[in-house]
């Protein structure tokens, strides 16, 4: 059982490239999230869904965009990529809504953007 | 603008001591309450969460809330070297119930 894959590990990106972060959940989760983590904050929220055709805006979407076709995927893209966007983005997926129940979190992509 | 606070640290207990971390939150309709452990350069992980106003206990960690104070704490008992991490408070309110974290404190156990 995999849980919540991430892709990549790693990614270096310059200034106004663009690039699509991948998220697949093998748990059947309908909820699923992608925040960021700024080195010594907490996770803030950019987008989360709760199921397949439904996406909303988190805390900081600005930048960002998603989709939600399957159950299974959410991937994050980001547009014209920005040092400011430089930080670790996490997946994560819920069997309720994240205030009702546990996250489960991918390994992370470390993005950063020169 | 809801706010969870919690000391930075870093937090240093000996082996076999009770580690105690804070954490308070701004949102008096506050719902649920979550600790999530970090360790460097992984992705955080659920240790305990809370609902009802006291106690709760798993192993070595006790959760406990106290609504009228707003804050929420996790004690570790007998901690252990591989209890070194980062640990999250991460509240929920609304009706949506959605999650705002706390910045985290570090915790070092020291042998």
């Amino acid at each position: 059982n995999a849980g919540v894959t991430q892709t990549p590990k790693f990614r270096i990106l310059k200034i106004g490239q663009s690039m699509t972060l991948q998220c697949a959940q093998d748990m059947n989760h309908n909820y699923m999230y992608w925040y960021r983590q700024d080195p010594g904050m907490g996770l803030k929220l950019i987008y989360y869904s709760v199921g397949a055709g439904i996406t909303d805006k988190g805390e900081v979407p600005n930048g960002y965009n998603v989709s939600r076709s399957t159950t299974e995927d959410f991937p994050l893209r980001l547009e014209l990529a920005a040092p400011s966007q430089t930080s670790v983005y996490f997946c994560a997926s819920s069997q309720m809504p994240e205030g009702r129940s546990p996250l489960h979190f991918g390994n992370g992509t470390r993005l950063t953007v020169t | 603008q809801k706010e969870v606070e919690q000391n930075s640290g870093p937090l240093s207990v000996p082996e076999g001591a009770i580690a105690s971390l804070n954490c308070t939150y701004s949102d008096r309709g506050s719902q649920s309450f979550f600790w999530y452990r970090q360790y460097s350069g992984k992705s955080p992980e659920l240790i305990m969460f809370i609902y009802s106003n006291g106690d709760k206990e798993d192993g070595r960690f006790t959760a406990q809330l106290n609504k009228a104070s707003q804050y929420v704490s996790l004690l570790i008992r007998d901690s252990q070297p591989s209890d070194s991490a980062t640990y999250l408070c991460a509240v929920s309110s609304g009706s949506a119930r959605q999650l705002t974290f706390g910045s985290g404190t570090q915790l070092t156990v020291l042998p």
